[in-house]
């Protein structure tokens, strides 16, 4: 079993609707982040959570910590949300080091 | 915040060459990461190289393999050595600046 887990792994939407991506985690985390990867490869940081929740613009991280549970919500989503998200930890035991989940493709049509 | 440009961002290689990837921060970090995303996985750290000291590598990398430079706090170069097509991925570098995580552009490295 992988220590990140990402749900769905592909998702396809229409322009306008509410997305939630899910991710599980079976360690200790001193922090949870969420990237953004576009298709030629550059990754971008969107948050960083040790609890609660955060929003930037459409965009809104929550994270349970007892139950070791991430969401990534996407309001009024576009056609230039598509790419792949990704979900990362960073251990309490290991600093920055990060480990990754498999992503989750995300597509959406005008 | 943190700005970082790798270069090559590109490259194809032959086997059994060696491609050294470097990558510049805008910003003095203690720690840099670099990590491989081969072909429709997801990221897998390298190693982690600080300023001044030998790099740590993590499991299944080798200093051989992927030999690290890190000459100051704003400069590192990894070197995929005698390379194979299963080396072909995606090489990105990454800091931690505060408490956010900043990547690289990524070089995209194929390996005929």
């Amino acid at each position: 079993k992988n220590e990140v887990e990402q749900s769905p792994q592909n998702l396809t939407a229409q322009e306008g609707e509410f997305i939630t991506i899910n991710c599980s985690y079976s360690v200790g985390i001193s922090a949870l982040h969420w990237l953004q990867q576009h298709p030629g490869g550059g990754i971008v940081s969107l948050f960083m959570l040790s609890s609660g929740k955060k929003k930037h613009g459409r965009l809104i991280a929550t994270i349970n910590i007892q139950e070791k549970h991430s969401s990534l919500h996407i309001t009024a989503s576009h056609p230039r949300d598509s790419a792949v998200y990704i979900c990362a930890v960073a251990h309490q035991t290991s600093g920055s080091r990060l480990t990754f989940g498999e992503g989750t493709q995300l597509t959406v049509n005008p | 915040s943190a700005v970082i440009s790798q270069k090559p961002s590109r490259d194809i290689c032959q086997r059994g060459t060696s491609l050294t990837i470097q990558c510049q921060v805008d910003s003095q970090v203690t720690m840099m990461f670099w990590y491989r995303q081969q072909p429709g996985q997801s990221l897998t750290l390298i190693a982690t190289a600080n300023q001044g000291s030998e790099a740590t590598y993590e499991s299944g990398f080798v200093i051989d393999k992927f030999p690290i430079s890190r000459p100051n706090l704003t400069f590192s170069t990894l070197t995929v050595s005698n390379m194979s097509p299963e080396d072909s991925s995606i090489y990105l570098c990454s800091v931690e600046l505060g408490f956010e995580q900043y990547f690289g552009p990524g070089t995209r490295l194929t390996v005929t």
